[in-house]
C-alpha cells in the first residue's frame, strides 16, 4: 500500500465549476498534512495547510479525517488557472520536514 | 532575497559519466532536503541534510549517490556511474528550522536527462 494514496485523475471540469480531491495516508503518526500545487512539473508550490477542524482559504477548502486517515481538497468556482497538479502532502516517519507525497491529482479547468 | 537556486537548470550526461547537482538554501537557512521526481511518480525524499553534517540519508539509493552541504557553499548531490534510470526531476528544498510545521521551500529543481 502506498504512503499517501491520491486518484491521479485527470479531472477535466468547466470554469466555475466545484471539484474535490480526495487523499489516504497510511502512517496513523503522521501529524503535518499539506496540499501542495504543482505546475508542469515545476517546483512544487505550498497551498495550504491542513489542520483536524478544517481551514479555508478563498475558493479553496481542506479538511482532515484523522480517524479514517483521510484528506481532501475542494476548490470552488474554478479558475482556467488552477489547472495543474495538486499533491497531497504529510509529514512522514520520524516526524520534522521529511514530506511524503502524493503521486498528485491532475485538474484541467476548460471554458 | 532570493530563493532556493539550483543549478543547472537541465544536466545531459551519457551512461557511465557523474552529475553533480547544486543547491543554495535560501538565506539563513540552514537545513537542506533532496527530492527526486521520477516520470509519471511523486516526489521521493533522498536526504536531509544540516550544515556538515547528514541528518538523514534513508532515501538515497545505496550505491552511487552521494550528498554534501558543507560549511561553505551549496549543497551538492552526486550521481556517480549514471544510468538512464536516473533520469528524473531531483528538486532540493530548505527550511529555516526543522519541525512538523515549518514551511519548506523548493527550488526549480535540475531535469537530469542520461542518454
Amino acid at each position: 500500500r502506498k504512503e499517501v494514496e491520491q486518484d491521479p485523475g485527470p479531472f477535466n471540469v468547466p470554469e466555475g465549476a466545484t471539484v474535490a480531491f480526495n487523499c489516504t495516508y497510511s502512517n496513523s503518526a503522521s501529524q503535518s498534512f499539506f496540499w501542495y500545487r504543482q505546475d508542469c512539473r515545476k517546483e512544487p508550490k505550498l497551498l495550504m495547510s491542513v489542520y483536524s477542524s478544517g481551514n479555508e482559504d478563498g475558493r479553496f477548502t481542506a479538511q482532515l479525517n484523522r480517524a479514517s486517515q483521510y484528506i481532501s481538497l475542494l476548490i470552488r468556482d474554478s479558475k482556467l488557472s488552477d489547472s495543474a497538479t495538486y499533491l497531497c502532502v504529510v509529514n512522514g516517519e520520524g516526524g520534522g520536514n521529511k514530506l511524503t507525497f502524493g503521486t498528485g491529482t491532475q485538474l484541467k479547468v476548460e471554458l | 532575497n532570493a530563493g532556493v537556486m539550483q543549478n543547472p537548470r537541465h544536466l545531459v550526461r551519457r551512461r557511465g559519466q557523474e552529475a553533480r547537482l547544486r543547491c543554495s538554501p535560501m538565506k539563513g537557512h540552514s537545513h537542506v532536503y533532496w527530492y527526486r521526481q521520477l516520470p509519471e511518480e511523486g516526489l521521493k525524499f533522498m536526504v536531509y541534510l544540516q550544515k556538515e553534517n547528514i541528518i538523514d540519508e534513508s532515501g538515497m539509493p545505496k550505491e552511487r549517490f552521494s550528498a554534501e552541504f558543507p560549511k561553505e557553499g551549496p549543497s551538492i548531490l552526486r550521481i556517480q556511474q549514471v544510468v538512464r534510470g536516473d533520469s528524473a526531476a531531483y528538486f532540493c528544498a530548505s527550511s529555516l528550522m526543522t519541525g512538523e510545521n515549518e514551511k519548506l521551500f523548493f527550488g526549480s529543481g535540475t531535469q537530469l536527462s542520461v542518454l
